[in-house]
């Protein structure tokens, strides 16, 4: 079965300094990657994507991932953090067939202090 | 900029009772998903939903709870008999047959006394 793990649950950061928010996976094969934000009493918004083909990925606000199929990850970062920038952090996991299902890992808290 | 729908965005019922959660997903959509996030912990996935059916559930998904696609446009999630435990965010979302990526709705927050 597939699995997400976030390992940190908060993390705090200044404003305008840099952020990488770590994502592992385990599947037997490679997968379908996303990273989602969720503000808060707010829906899920995508924020990028991996499918297949180029590993660095760029999504919405600025953020980038890079899935590296060696190390099992797909890491979120962003240059330079703003303050609007504060929400909780999904990283997902789909089959590549089937119903294409997400699994979530317990997700990051980002705290941006000004 | 299309978007999936849900209704209500809050719910407040008393245990036992039924409720029915209402979506409107992407118009040209054919997948559809219901998941649930309990107050503090991580999206989880319930059922899956295609072609007029099931298409896969979780252990989550029990007798209790039930799909439906009455119309060519609404999906619904119906819970029989709500429990305390039932209390949670849940997000319909749909994706279409040619893209992987799921669109979420704002979620409707169901809140059981």
């Amino acid at each position: 079965a597939q699995s997400v793990t976030q390992p940190d649950i908060h993390i705090t950061v200044s404003e305008g300094a840099s952020l990488e928010l770590r994502c592992n996976y385990s599947y037997g094969a490679t997968p379908y990657l996303f990273w989602y934000v969720q503000s808060p009493g707010q829906g899920l918004q995508l924020l990028l994507k991996y499918f297949s083909g180029d590993t660095l990925v760029q999504g919405i606000k600025g953020f980038e991932a890079e899935f590296k199929r060696s190390q099992s990850s797909f890491n979120l970062r962003k240059p330079s953090v703003h303050w609007s920038d504060a929400a909780e952090y999904f990283c997902a996991v789909a089959r590549t067939g089937g119903g294409n299902k997400l699994t979530f890992g317990t997700g990051t808290q980002l705290k941006v202090e000004l | 900029e299309p978007e999936v729908t849900q209704t209500p965005s809050h719910q407040v019922t008393q245990m036992g009772q039924e409720v029915i959660l209402r979506c409107v997903p992407i118009s040209n959509h054919l997948y559809f998903y219901w998941y649930r996030q309990i107050l503090g912990q991580k999206v989880e996935f319930l059922v899956s939903f295609y072609n007029n059916e099931i298409s896969e559930k979780s252990e989550i998904f029990d007798d209790q709870f039930s799909v439906e696609r009455p119309d060519g446009s609404n999906f619904t999630l119906k819970i029989r008999s709500t429990k305390l435990e039932d209390s949670a965010m849940y997000f319909c979302a749909s994706r279409d047959r040619l893209n992987t990526e799921a669109f979420f709705g704002q979620g409707t927050r169901l809140t059981v006394v």
